[in-house]
């Protein structure tokens, strides 16, 4: 079955630091998404992709935030200069679009900021 | 603004008894609804969901949700317990008029008993 791949699994970075979270979604599905779930608590929507550009984007999705689709397979969430609060597990999903089906999860990224 | 309201952060239940997981959502149009389950440090996955066709869906691992237009519900059912079923649950909400984001419920901890 198709499923959504993220890379790493865990990340541990320096406050300050930018990292970059990797996601590859399912090849023929056209709508990319992030979200947030900060330990136990609920899962937030940072940002929607689509014809490569943002399609919506929440108010967590600041200016530290970015998105990017560089080759076409490859769909990463760079955050420019972590802050503590940015520790989080990031899903990725992605959806065939049109009539909303659903979205892929992929299994996610511990990001942790020390 | 969509929004699902899942009600008790934590529901026990024993062994094969009836699992009853409530879910009111928020919408100014028709929405599109789902159950999402996330097994312990595992992404997000897709267990049913409702779009428009039969208001009674049935999903995987035995679960159904039952859309009632007129509670604005989407409870989630699973007539007998098992030990696997211990995990949580997200109700989730889109707009069937878009082909975006899906807003998370807080998400309910379904515990089992022996």
């Amino acid at each position: 079955e198709p499923e959504v791949t993220q890379t790493p699994s865990h990340q541990v970075t320096q406050m300050g630091q930018e990292v970059i979270l990797r996601c590859v979604p399912i090849s023929n599905h056209l709508y990319f998404y992030w979200y947030r779930q900060i330990l136990g608590q609920k899962v937030e929507f940072l940002v929607s992709f689509y014809n490569n550009e943002i399609s919506e984007k929440s108010e967590i999705f600041d200016d530290q935030f970015s998105v990017e689709r560089p080759d076409g397979s490859n769909f990463t969430l760079k955050i420019r200069s972590t802050k503590l609060e940015d520790s989080a597990m990031y899903f990725c999903a992605s959806s065939e679009g049109a009539t909303p089906g659903g979205l892929t999860f992929g299994s996610g990224t511990r990001l942790t900021v020390v | 603004a969509q929004s699902v309201t899942q009600l008790g952060s934590h529901v026990s239940v024993s062994e094969g008894a009836l699992v009853l997981l409530r879910c009111n959502y928020s919408s100014s149009v028709p929405p599109y609804l789902f159950w999402y389950v996330q097994y312990p440090n595992q992404g997000l996955q897709l267990l049913l969901k409702y779009t428009s066709a039969a208001t009674l869906v049935k999903g995987i691992n035995g679960f159904e949700a039952e859309f009632k237009k007129s509670e604005t519900s989407f409870h989630l059912t699973k007539p007998s317990a098992h030990m696997s079923d211990a995990a949580e649950y997200f109700c989730a909400v889109s707009d069937r008029a878009r082909d975006d984001k899906i807003i998370f419920g807080k998400g309910t901890r379904l515990h089992i008993l022996p």
